[in-house]
Order: structure tokens, then C-alpha cells, then sequence
């Protein structure tokens, strides 16, 4: 199946510093990439849609400023977490969408904010 | 809008014992309905999927799952637990093959020897 990489698979910062995530479609081009945040022991929260070429398109709720989300090509996407704060600690997994629709997601990015 | 509930945030079993994890959702239009597996600390991985074709689904590792309709179940079987099955499953819906995906709450099994 299509390979979805996400980088850093951890990475910890100072809080106020901002921090990038990686997550690259290595084998297929995917114009729409979802970006969710999961909290110890429990479900995947969708944060933003990710279309390449155009704005992120954000849940409710969802800090667009905080959580910058950029679609450059076809097989990128990065969300910047700036500023951070311990509570933006989390688990962030990314998920690329083939032409037809199915979905596949990356191994993850542990975030820890001292 | 599409919703699952997963009933159940832990279940145990034997090695050897039927695993069921259960899953019922709500849709207005016909759904699609997965199963993804969460290892620790690792991203998802797809177990097997319902896009209204068959509606008893074979998926990977041994996992099927049957399309309920006049129940709104898509539950998740397996006839003999192995210890390697033990890890958070997440039952999702999406009401067309472009729509967002919404996961329910999870469900960890947990098998023992």
C-alpha cells in the first residue's frame, strides 16, 4: 500500500519556541492531506484539511494561528506549532487521501512542550 | 453528519477466545466503515474497510467485520485472539469516499496468556 511519512516521530521544545511537522506521501501524490491531534487514551480529533495549493481548511475549535498548516506540493505538508504551550502536548498524525478517496496515515509525531 | 460509538473502552480475552469488538453508527447518507488498528505510539493501520459492496468484510490479520444495516453495526470479529492482536482499535465513518473521516472513541483490547 501508499507510504505516508511523518517527521520527527518526537520532538521536544521549550515552551514559547515553535515546532515543525513533517508529513511527506512517498510513493503517490495526494492533494488533500488531514492533519489530527490524539490525546493520551483517546481518539483522533481531526484538526485541519490540507489542500495543496490553497488555505488549510480548519475544524471548530481549531486555532488556525496557532496551528499553521502549509500545502506546498503534492507530496508535503507541514503543520507548525507556534508558540508552544505544554498543553499543546500531543500526538499528531497526519493522513494522505489517494485520487480515490482512501485514506492513509503516517506513523505519528509525539510532541512534548516543557 | 456521521457518528460511531464504540461499546467498550477495554475488552480482555483469553488467547485462543473470539474477539468482538463492537461498533454501531448513525448516517443520513449510505456509509463507508472502517477499522484501523493503533499500535503504541505508532499511526493507524488500516484493518479492513465497508464501501457497500460485500457486507461481511474480510480484512488483514484475520479480522472481518459484517455491514448491519438494519442494526447501524459494523462490529469487529476475530475466531482466535493472539497476543500480538493486543492494541487500540478505532471503528470510522464517512458518509462518501471524499468526506472527513470520524473515528469513535476506541476500544483496547486486551489479550492475555
Amino acid at each position: 500500500g501508499a507510504v505516508v511519512s511523518q517527521h520527527p516521530s518526537w520532538v521536544i521544545c521549550k515552551s514559547g519556541t515553535s515546532v515543525k511537522i513533517e508529513c511527506r506521501s512517498l510513493d503517490f501524490q495526494a492533494t488533500t492531506m488531514f492533519w489530527y491531534r490524539q490525546f493520551p487514551k483517546q481518539s483522533l480529533m481531526l484538526m485541519a484539511t490540507s489542500n495543496e495549493g490553497s488555505k488549510a481548511t480548519y475544524e471548530q475549535g481549531v486555532e488556525k494561528d496557532k496551528f499553521l498548516i502549509n500545502h506546498a506540493s503534492l507530496t508535503l505538508s507541514t503543520l507548525t506549532v507556534t508558540s508552544a504551550h505544554p498543553e499543546d502536548s500531543s500526538f499528531y498524525i497526519c493522513s494522505a487521501q489517494l485520487n480515490t478517496g482512501e485514506l492513509f496515515f503516517g506513523e505519528g509525531s509525539r510532541l512534548t512542550v516543557l | 453528519a456521521q457518528s460511531v460509538t464504540q461499546l467498550g473502552s477495554h475488552v480482555s480475552v483469553s488467547e485462543g477466545a473470539l474477539v468482538l469488538l463492537r461498533c454501531n453508527y448513525s448516517s443520513s447518507v449510505p456509509p463507508y466503515l472502517f477499522w484501523y488498528v493503533q499500535y503504541p505510539n505508532q499511526g493507524l493501520q488500516l484493518l479492513l474497510k465497508y464501501t457497500s459492496a460485500a457486507t461481511l468484510v474480510k480484512g488483514i490479520n484475520g479480522f472481518e467485520a459484517e455491514f448491519k444495516k438494519s442494526e447501524t453495526s459494523f462490529h469487529l470479529t476475530k475466531p482466535s485472539a493472539h497476543m500480538s492482536d493486543a492494541a487500540e482499535y478505532f471503528c470510522a465513518v464517512k458518509g462518501s469516499g471524499f468526506q472527513k473521516l470520524v473515528f469513535g472513541t476506541g476500544t483496547r483490547l486486551l489479550v492475555s496468556p
